[in-house]
């Protein structure tokens, strides 16, 4: 399968921990994406890159959030010091230069308890 | 701000029967709009996508009709078959531009049912 992938799946942690999920993208799609989302509600964005540089962050990616991409290929979301607000489900999407189709990844469950 | 707003929330449809899904956007520098499927547990599938230079475009069951001047959209789906039961997203973006104009914005999602 040469689709997005993302690790892992689910998650579970307690209030105050520190969380960290990896997207794989598609091999050569220079454009990555985070989107979260929560139960009832459509994909929100929360960050992008092209290539390994973060170009755009939203207000919701608090100071507690962080995103790497290096050298373009894999990217990471950490979450510091986690809150019951920040379970959701947190999605991966990459494109290939203008196509415009974002292919998004199964995503990972975070559940702070 | 919701800059894409969707309806119904819900909508349950007999097998065989016509889906219809409604967008309305707000930003008019969005041109390029998308429809999402997913499914329980998997993440958004590009379903079918137009851009504001034509009015229709179908895909086999599926079918986007674009009104720019009243800057909405919508989907339908024909034939309903009960494995089209999923959550369906409409969004929208720009496609030039830089920074976060690649980004998608979402609406809040439908949740179809077909009855068999």
């Amino acid at each position: 399968d040469t689709g997005v992938s993302q690790d892992p799946r689910h998650k579970i942690t307690k209030r105050g921990q520190n969380v960290t999920f990896r997207c794989d993208p598609i091999s050569e799609h220079n454009r990555l994406y985070w989107y979260r989302q929560t139960l009832g509600q459509g994909p929100e964005f929360l960050t992008y890159f092209q290539n390994e540089a973060q170009l755009e962050k939203s207000r919701l990616l608090s100071d507690r959030f962080s995103a790497e991409r290096p050298k373009g290929s894999f990217s990471t979301l950490e979450i510091q010091r986690t809150e019951q607000g920040d379970s959701a489900m947190y999605l991966c999407a990459s494109e290939y230069g203008f196509t415009d189709t974002q292919y998004f990844g199964p995503g990972t469950r975070l559940t702070v308890l | 701000q919701q800059q894409v707003k969707q309806s119904p929330q819900s909508l349950i449809v007999q097998k065989g029967g016509i889906s219809i899904i409604n967008c309305a956007y707000e930003n008019t520098a969005f041109d390029y709009f998308p429809w999402y499927q997913q499914f329980p547990g998997k993440g958004p599938a590009l379903l079918i996508a137009i851009r504001p230079d034509v009015s229709e475009k179908k895909e086999g069951r599926f079918t986007i009709s674009f009104n720019k001047s009243a800057k909405q959209f919508s989907l339908h789906i024909m034939d309903s078959q009960p494995g089209d039961s999923a959550t369906y997203f409409c969004a929208a973006r720009r496609r030039r531009g830089g920074g976060s104009n690649y980004k998608l914005t979402f609406g809040k999602g439908t949740l179809l049912t077909v009855n068999p």
